[in-house]
């Protein structure tokens, strides 16, 4: 069975300081592990889609990275506007198209 | 270019009612999910398709209907509703390309309370 922990479940940074969130999975055989940001009330919105160890992408001031074991996505002088839950998901290799697995989020908050 | 849209954007159920959940998608993609989301907890499939006609069982199914009778629309029904079922319903549509899925396209969410 496929498993995403995200730690830490909330954080809070003054704007400008950086940190990253941190999520680690248990997978068969990945086939993707994803990273959406949730604004309260609205959908997840798709940040980044990583599929191999050593892999990287970035987005204004969010970067993600992967390793075998755990994914990091580093927020670099972060903006109040970046207040958000940022989930992390996996799919594994286990069958067709049966969904992603997800954590129960990192809520982050900016404060100005 | 409206994405995904979900109807309605909240609903109160007495037990034992019934509704449709909808969920329309304009981006022509063959893969459907729903998922609920549990305050505290992470997102749960409840059921997903493939394409037209084909449907199957995510984690938590029980007490849930699909239909998929074309690409756009993919329908949740609850029959029966209980409390248990109070929740923020998802719905998602993404495309493959070989092994690789993309990330999906979620709706804005339906809010279901049932009293």
């Amino acid at each position: 069975e496929d498993q995403v922990t995200q730690s830490p479940e909330a954080l809070r940074l003054q704007e400008g300081e950086s940190s990253s969130l941190n999520c680690s999975y248990t997978v068969s055989g990945l086939r993707g592990l994803f990273w959406y940001r949730q604004d309260p009330g609205k959908g997840p919105e798709f940040l980044f889609t990583l599929y191999s160890a050593g892999e990287e992408k970035e987005k204004e001031r969010l970067k993600a990275t992967l390793t075998k074991k755990e994914s990091f996505l580093h927020i670099t002088a972060p903006k109040p506007e970046d207040s958000a839950t940022y989930l992390c998901a996996v799919r594994g290799s286990g069958g067709g198209a049966d969904g992603l697995t997800f954590g129960k989020g990192t809520h982050l908050i900016i404060q100005p | 270019n409206a994405g995904v849209t979900q109807t309605p954007k909240f609903r109160i159920l007495k037990i034992g009612q019934s509704m449709t959940l909808q969920c329309t998608q304009d981006m022509n993609h063959n893969y459907m999910y729903w998922y609920r989301q549990d305050p505290g907890m992470g997102l749960k499939l409840i059921y997903y398709s493939v394409g037209a006609g084909i449907t199957d069982k995510g984690e938590v199914p029980n007490g849930y209907n699909v239909s998929r009778s074309t690409t756009e629309d993919f329908p949740l029904r609850l029959e029966l509703a209980a409390p248990s079922q109070t929740s923020v319903y998802f719905c998602a549509s993404s495309e493959r390309q070989g092994i690789s899925f993309y990330g999906y396209t979620f709706g804005s969410g339906t809010r279901l309370t049932v009293v």
